[in-house]
């Protein structure tokens, strides 16, 4: 198994509160990426790095910020978390650009906003 | 933008015989990559299958192979001598080759009941 690693596993909060999820790699890919699952759609990416302080939005970012100065640790940021954030969100790696290289996933981080 | 759907919300099969789960995507592009994620009740995503456009030959992973219909644009997955464990649901997910290659798009999923 890939070795990735998302902190928390699960987390309840309030609206409004700011809300950090962590991903953790051991394998130096350089590729990193935050989806979300909700019932119903799938799973849609968030915002995606491409290398240390390189980021790009994805399709769902809207209400989202992330950061990334260190190749192995990928932060996931909600400034003021809203309860249609509600969701299952997952860290994917890729070893290079491009689908050659699948993407691997952590296991998931079950976040409640109420 | 691509798509992908999944038409089959929900499937059950019999321990020890064969399913069929079907997937449809939508593109432009000529040339690209198609996966069959897993998922158990674990919640884990777990990469079961890929196919590379430019390959007429379908892949396969053991028990699992696929359909690959480019000119029909389908993929459907086939699971053989189902087995309780492959209980799951199941994704259908594109990527295309190149740059911005950088997005899987998922479809909705088939959730998968193996009955013993």
């Amino acid at each position: 198994d890939a070795g990735i690693t998302q902190s928390p596993r699960h987390k309840v909060t309030e609206t409004g509160t700011p809300v950090t999820l962590r991903c953790h790699q051991t394998e130096n890919h350089r590729y990193m990426y935050w989806y979300r699952q909700d019932p119903g759609h799938g799973l849609r990416l968030i915002h995606y790095s491409y290398g240390v302080k390189d980021t790009d939005k994805g399709e769902v970012s809207d209400g989202y910020s992330v950061s990334r100065s260190k190749t192995e640790d990928f932060l996931l940021t909600l400034e003021s978390a809203t309860s249609s954030q509600t969701s299952v969100y997952f860290c994917a790696i890729s070893e290079s650009w491009g689908s050659n290289q699948p993407q691997h996933f952590g296991d998931g981080t079950r976040l409640s906003i109420l | 933008a691509q798509t992908v759907t999944q038409s089959q919300p929900e499937m059950s099969v019999q321990e020890a015989e064969t399913v069929t789960l079907s997937c449809t995507y939508d593109t432009s592009e000529n040339n690209y990559y198609l996966f069959w994620y897993k998922q158990p009740p674990s919640r884990q995503m777990i990469l079961v299958i890929r196919q590379e456009a430019y390959k007429q030959q379908n892949a396969t992973e053991n028990r699992f192979s696929v359909n690959f219909q480019k000119a029909a644009k389908s993929f459907s997955l086939k699971i053989s001598d189902s087995q309780l464990g492959d209980t799951a649901m199941y994704f259908c997910a594109f990527s295309q080759v190149g740059a911005g290659s950088y997005q899987l798009t998922f479809g909705k999923g088939t959730k998968l009941s193996v009955i013993p």
